[in-house]
């Protein structure tokens, strides 16, 4: 079955020790998300990728950057983890960006920072 | 700017009973509406969506959300509810040209008892 996947489910850094968190897809959806999302939260959007084309949100912090190396795979890079970015870390998927296009996520990678 | 209101951050239902999750948007553009569902630790999956055409929308497992322009809602109703139902319900509008990101309520928990 065409999916999205993520790696790891769970992961647990230390405190400003970097990390990074991949998502792959075989659906090859041109554009790929990642949000944040905290405890009893909705969602936040943090960036996505348009094909190669990366496209920030204006209040995600520095602190998060991502990379497409390829159609199929994209990480999410935390240089600095705060005990604030706890949160599970969802990646989504569309064919393309305009709204009506449904968004397909992964099951999310759950962060720990201690 | 898009957003929306889920009024109720939980609601507990007995088995067998009908639901009714409250949704209402605001938008200044013609709007997509989506409901997701999320079970615990796991990603969002899409339940229904309304883009256009017929105002009522359905999806596999019963439920059903009328989008009603007039009140600005897109309201989740399912006639008899089962255990597995449980989950956190959220509610999405996009919309307009180009890039519309996904915008979520804050989500309802739906609790199903025996």
């Amino acid at each position: 079955d065409a999916m999205v996947i993520q790696n790891p489910r769970y992961q647990v850094t230390q405190f400003g020790k970097p990390v990074t968190l991949s998502c792959s897809q075989t659906l090859n959806h041109n554009v790929m998300y990642w949000y944040q999302q905290k405890s009893s939260q909705a969602p936040k959007l943090l960036f996505h990728y348009y094909d190669k084309d990366f496209n920030n949100e204006a209040d995600t912090p520095d602190n998060f950057q991502s990379r497409r190396p390829n159609t199929s795979f994209c990480f999410l890079d935390i240089r600095s983890p705060g005990l604030g970015d706890a949160a599970m870390y969802l990646c989504a998927t569309s064919r393309d960006r305009a709204g009506s296009y449904e968004q397909y996520f992964g099951p999310g990678t759950r962060l720990t920072v201690t | 700017a898009q957003s929306v209101t889920q009024l109720d951050s939980q609601v507990p239902v007995f088995e067998e009973a009908p639901v009714e999750l409250r949704c209402n948007y605001s938008s200044s553009v013609s709007v997509y509406l989506f409901w997701y569902v999320q079970y615990p630790n796991q990603g969002l999956q899409l339940l229904l969506k309304y883009l256009s055409g017929s105002t009522l929308v359905e999806s596999i497992n019963g439920f059903e959300a009328e989008f009603n322009k007039s009140q600005t809602s897109f309201h989740l109703r399912k006639p008899s509810v089962h255990i597995s139902d449980t989950a956190e319900y959220f509610c999405a509008v996009s919309g307009g040209t180009g890039f519309q990101k996904l915008v979520f309520g804050t989500g309802t928990r739906l609790l199903v008892s025996p």
